[in-house]
């Protein structure tokens, strides 16, 4: 079974600053891939940015970018020039893909805030 | 192109009922999961439609079952509701060929009293 941990419970940041969240996941796959997804107060879940485990290269979305560390199962994502409208809970996920369909395993979340 | 829709977006019944909340994924899609979302247990996987056959399932009690019909619509049904029943639940729909392009529907507030 896959599990993903997510050690910061929540996080702060200045408007206009930096961020990084991490993300750790645990598999014996190699099939697989890796999402953030951002879930306002809306509670709707927005997909943020994903990368295919084959991929060496980071996945990159506008101010959103990921360091992914295959050997280290680490997946983080950083945040450039965050804005108010960041303020949400993250998700990292982990995907299994095959023959037999596919589900996403969540990690616990990271609630973010951003300051003005 | 639409989003995913689910219906209704708010839902209050009673121990012991049943409920019924639908999903229609975006046009085109052929594939929908179901998740649970709660405090306590965080998000977790419940089923996985693809062209009306199940094709996953997670860890839950018979209680829960779903379907899918021939236009891709979902339904997922609770039986003999409980308390611990009470979740957002949420539905993704994708293509079917791209396990990537995964997109949520705006969730399914249920509370049982």
């Amino acid at each position: 079974a896959q599990t993903v941990t997510q050690s910061q419970p929540e996080m702060s940041v200045q408007e206009a600053e930096t961020v990084t969240l991490s993300c750790t996941y645990d598999t014996s796959e190699s099939n697989y891939y890796l999402f953030w997804y951002k879930q306002p107060p809306s509670r709707q879940m927005i997909l943020v940015i994903r990368q295919e485990a084959y991929k060496q290269q980071n996945a990159t979305e506008n101010r959103f970018s990921v360091n992914f560390q295959k050997a280290a199962k680490s997946f983080s994502l950083k945040i450039s020039d965050s804005q108010l409208g960041d303020t949400a809970m993250y998700f990292c996920a982990f995907m299994r893909w095959g023959t037999s369909g596919s589900r996403l395993t969540f990690g616990e979340g990271t609630q973010l805030t951003v300051n003005p | 192109k639409a989003g995913v829709t689910q219906t209704p977006r708010y839902l209050i019944k009673t121990r012991g009922q049943q409920v019924t909340l639908s999903c229609s994924p975006i046009s085109g899609h052929r594939s929908v999961s179901w998740y649970q979302q709660t405090p306590g247990q965080g998000l977790q996987f419940l089923f996985e439609y693809f062209s009306e056959t199940q094709r996953n399932k997670g860890n839950f009690p018979g209680r829960f079952s779903g379907r899918q019909f021939s236009n891709s619509r979902s339904e997922m049904n609770v039986s003999t509701l409980e308390l611990g029943d009470s979740a957002l639940y949420l539905c993704a729909s994708y293509p079917g060929g791209d396990f990537r392009e995964q997109y949520f529907g705006p969730g399914t507030r249920l509370t049982v009293t």
